[in-house]
């Protein structure tokens, strides 16, 4: 069966280094998503991507972050300098049209 | 979205039926109900969803009343596997298909 696919399972970094978190969505898939779950807290909405540009994004996707899809397989989210409370769960979602979103089982951020 | 209400946590027997209820009083027309679970901090999964007829599939059972205001998911034989947070979600129709997540049903399934 098909599944999104997140890189790296677990990333520890330095406060103020800059983090890529890599997915590979489900191949004929249109739409793409990054959500965080900080421990504890609720799945949160980062942000949306469609026709190879932001289609909506939260408040939390601040300067700090960007997407990126370079290659039309990879779908990736930058955090440029990294806070403390950047530390969470993120979640690499898509979908094909209408329907469901499928998740990846994440990519565990660590910031010291 | 409409907003959804479901209770925070519900225990259930290992084999019996786990029923799982969400109020949507908001919901409009052209609205989905999807069912989403999450087990202990993996990606959340996907379960079932529906519009205004009640849906089966492999994993569960969705039945919405007539009025579309509620709607209850079904385990049928719960396993110790199915714990977990269950999420019931009414993303508007026209909003890219984003899903807002609230803070679900942490049902737990018991020996």
């Amino acid at each position: 069966e098909p599944e999104v696919t997140q890189t790296p399972s677990h990333q520890v970094t330095q406060m103020g280094q800059e983090v890529i978190l890599r997915c590979v969505p489900i191949s004929n898939h249109l739409y793409f998503y990054w959500y965080r779950q900080i421990l504890g807290q609720k799945v949160e909405f980062l942000v949306s991507f469609y026709n190879n540009e932001i289609s909506e994004k939260s408040e939390i996707f601040d300067d700090q972050f960007s997407v990126e899809r370079p290659d039309g397989s990879n779908f990736t989210l930058k955090i440029r300098s990294t806070k403390l409370e950047d530390s969470a769960m993120y979640f690499c979602a898509s979908r094909y049209n209408t329907g469901e979103l499928f998740f990846g089982e994440g990519s565990r951020l660590t910031v010291l | 979205d409409a907003k959804t209400t479901q209770p925070p946590s519900m225990d259930c027997a290992e084999g019996r039926a786990a029923n799982l209820p969400c109020n949507h009083s908001t919901i409009s027309g052209n609205e989905y109900v999807y069912w989403y679970r999450q087990i202990h901090s993996q990606g959340p999964q996907y379960i079932i969803h529906g519009l205004k007829n009640n849906e089966t599939n492999e994993m569960a059972s969705l039945i919405i009343t007539e009025d579309r205001k509620s709607s209850t998911l079904i385990l049928p034989h719960a396993t110790l596997r199915d714990t977990a947070v269950y999420y019931c979600i009414a993303p508007p129709y026209n909003q890219g298909g984003k899903l807002i997540f609230g803070q679900g049903t942490e049902l737990s399934v018991k020996p």
